[in-house]
């Protein structure tokens, strides 16, 4: 299996601009998670799914974030539209159960 | 929110000494986990803790929890220079499964 994948790696964007991050989970998994990674705030979770249905989203900074799982293979996290401090790096993460997670290589967003 | 948080924050041995690191939590617990981040790199999962469980073992690491301190220690036995990274635990409490990550140790091991 190739783990999670996420792409793009690296994201350079201008303020206003929308931005897609994308993720393939690993498969069989029933959970994916979506946490983003700052300096100052740490790994924060964002939203997660179970089975493509958002369970809590409660982490989702505002309303100009969204994510979607269209189906077992596929999420996507949206940024429209970006602002600086939306600059950070963004990890994928799937799971089984409760288990252990299995995270993507995460995707190095900079708005500028 | 945070609801671990890692002592020391940052710690340097030399290569083969013992390297020790704590998480404390602030609510109870269903299960901790302990996570390898490499600079640059994605998370990797070490080892699961269950909250009915005091002590488990993988290789070179040993985890302790104690539920009546909220607290738990991640020990690296024999460290190398391959074990410099940053260390998380994270914790889900019972009937969620989102997990809560903490604000890392940064070990760095010198050879």
């Amino acid at each position: 299996d190739a783990g999670v994948i996420q792409s793009p790696r690296h994201e350079v964007t201008e303020m206003g601009q929308e931005v897609t991050l994308r993720c393939k989970p690993i498969s069989g998994h029933d959970y994916l998670f979506w946490y983003r990674q700052t300096m100052m705030r740490g790994l924060e979770l964002l939203i997660y799914f179970n089975n493509n249905v958002p369970i809590d989203d409660s982490g989702m900074p505002e309303d100009r974030f969204s994510a979607k799982m269209p189906n077992a293979s596929f999420s996507t996290l949206k940024i429209q539209p970006s602002e600086p401090r939306d600059s950070a790096v963004y990890f994928c993460a799937s799971s089984w159960t409760d288990y252990g997670y299995t995270f993507g290589s995460g995707t190095r967003l900079t708005v500028v | 929110s945070q609801q671990g948080e890692e002592d020391p924050q940052a710690l340097s041995i030399q290569e083969g000494e013992n390297a020790t690191m704590n998480c404390s939590y602030k609510t109870s617990i269903n299960n901790l986990q302990w996570y390898r981040q490499n600079s640059g790199r994605g998370l990797v999962h070490l080892i699961l803790i269950r909250s009915n469980e005091r002590e488990k073992h993988s290789g070179r690491l040993r985890v302790t929890l104690d539920t009546s301190k909220k607290s738990s220690s991640l020990l690296i036995t024999a460290s190398r220079a391959a074990d410099t990274a940053s260390y998380f635990c994270a914790t889900t409490t019972s009937g969620t499964y989102k997990y809560i990550f903490g604000t890392g140790t940064r070990l760095k091991v010198l050879a």
